[in-house]
């Protein structure tokens, strides 16, 4: 059974560079790699998306190893405003999305 | 504009009753998709709606069902609710569909709780 692992939590400092790890192992060729945030009582945000090569973008940026099979989400200056759970994703070529478990990441003043 | 609507936010269903939760999708975008978020379980995938068509749908058992409208919006039906379809169900919507880059815009979700 194809799974998406992440850690179930962490813990960030503010202003501090914050990398979130994902385990997608059994990723295949064309599926693309996304991440989502989520805040209490909201639908999940888009934060970026991959499929080979690392990504960046205002918000964050996506590291992508090289055999794909895992992937690292990059928030440069982490803020309170980002404290959610982030989800990283796999999305196939059919537009299903597999969702990892989600991390809880915990920004402290 | 306006984001994803989904209606109702809340709702509260006995045993054996069926239920209709409706998605209204961003302007222009034609994937609709739907999602069960229950602590347990996290996020599953339900099904994907593209221009009336269902073209993907997760494992789920066929008391979940949905159909979208020519204008796009979507409806998702459970009949014969059980204790256990208490959840957050959210509804996506993309421009063509979100696996090849356009990514997804979630609605704020239905809380559906099921006594």
């Amino acid at each position: 059974d194809a799974k998406t692992t992440q850690p179930n939590s962490m813990e960030s400092n503010e202003e501090e560079p914050v990398h979130l790890p994902c385990n997608h192992s059994t990723i295949s060729g064309t599926d693309y790699i996304h991440w989502y945030r989520q805040l209490p009582s909201q639908g999940p945000e888009y934060v970026i998306h991959g499929l080979t090569s690392n990504v960046n973008n205002r918000m964050a940026s996506l590291a992508i190893a090289e055999d794909r099979k895992s992937s690292t989400l990059i928030l440069h200056r982490a803020t309170l405003r980002d404290a959610a759970v982030y989800y990283c994703i796999r999305a196939n070529a059919g537009n299903m999305l597999t969702f990892g478990g989600g991390t809880r990441l915990m920004v402290k003043p | 504009k306006a984001g994803v609507t989904q209606t109702p936010r809340y709702l509260i269903k006995t045993r054996g009753q069926q239920v209709t939760l409706s998605c209204s999708p961003i302007s222009g975008h034609r994937s609709v998709s739907w999602y069960q978020q229950t602590p347990g379980q996290g996020l599953q995938f339900l099904f994907e709606y593209f221009s009336e068509t269902q073209r993907n749908k997760g494992n789920f058992p066929g008391r979940f069902s949905g159909r979208q409208f020519s204008n796009s919006r979507s409806e998702m039906n459970v009949s014969t609710l059980e204790l256990g379809d208490s959840a957050l169900y959210l509804c996506a919507s993309s421009l063509m569909g979100g696996a090849r880059g356009w990514g997804y815009t979630f609605g704020s979700g239905t809380r559906l709780t099921v006594v």
